[in-house]
């Protein structure tokens, strides 16, 4: 299966400051990535698609100036949790899906705390 | 997406066989059959997909009802590495994923 990088891995920030997460798909073109934060104990739920030069779609209740996602390139999307609180501590984790595979192959996810 | 619906637990013996069953039974024609494991704290695992005959790959065996209404995931030795939540997913045509809450398989030694 194709590989699917994020950086960083964790990251610990103060209470209003943004924070940026890399997510690569490193031997495949990704047209079309997607975004999901995961709270202890419960499922993935997915908060954004977004596909190479276009602008993303957010899931319903997901504040897109809040998460701003850019995928500028097919090997590249950015997700910044901009002014960030406590309640947006998550494992944050991003998926890729390219023309070549039906199916999307996941980072290992990144885990934000907001102090 | 068509709705699924699987156990929210299972147990399973080192070295058996682990059947995880998943209904979907408003799926529709075109509508492929995904399996994703979450093992803890890592992001979801690809297993296996398919639409309407039985897939294999070196993970698992896929079984899938003549009438696409259900489905199983065979994991033909389980072992303590396949521990994970199990999800059967219906994407729709814009690919999205949407997770339920998926099955927690234990395997014990």
């Amino acid at each position: 299966g194709a590989v699917v990088s994020q950086h960083p891995s964790w990251v610990i920030c103060k209470s209003g400051t943004s924070v940026k997460i890399e997510c690569r798909s490193l031997d495949f073109q990704a047209t079309t990535m997607f975004w999901y934060r995961q709270f202890p104990k419960q499922s993935l739920m997915l908060m954004a698609t977004s596909n190479e030069g276009s602008k993303a779609t957010y899931e319903q209740g997901v504040e897109k100036d809040k998460f701003l996602i850019n995928h500028a390139s097919l090997t590249l999307s950015t997700l910044t949790v901009t002014s960030a609180h406590p309640e947006d501590s998550s494992f944050y984790i991003c998926s890729a899906k390219g023309s070549v595979y039906n199916e999307q192959f996941f980072g290992p996810g990144t885990r934000l705390t907001v102090l | 997406d068509a709705k699924t619906t699987q156990p929210p637990s299972m147990d399973c013996a080192e070295g058996r066989a682990a059947n995880l069953p998943c209904n979907h039974s408003t799926i529709s024609g075109n509508e492929y059959v995904y399996w994703y494991r979450q093992i803890h704290s890592q992001g979801p695992q690809y297993i296996i997909h398919g639409l309407k005959n039985n897939e294999t790959n070196e993970m698992a065996s896929l079984i899938i009802t003549e009438d696409r209404k259900s489905s199983t995931l065979i994991l033909p030795h389980a072992t303590l590495r396949d521990t994970a939540v199990y999800y059967c997913i219906a994407p729709n045509q814009g690919g999205k994923l949407i997770f339920g809450q998926g099955t927690e398989l234990s395997v014990k030694p």
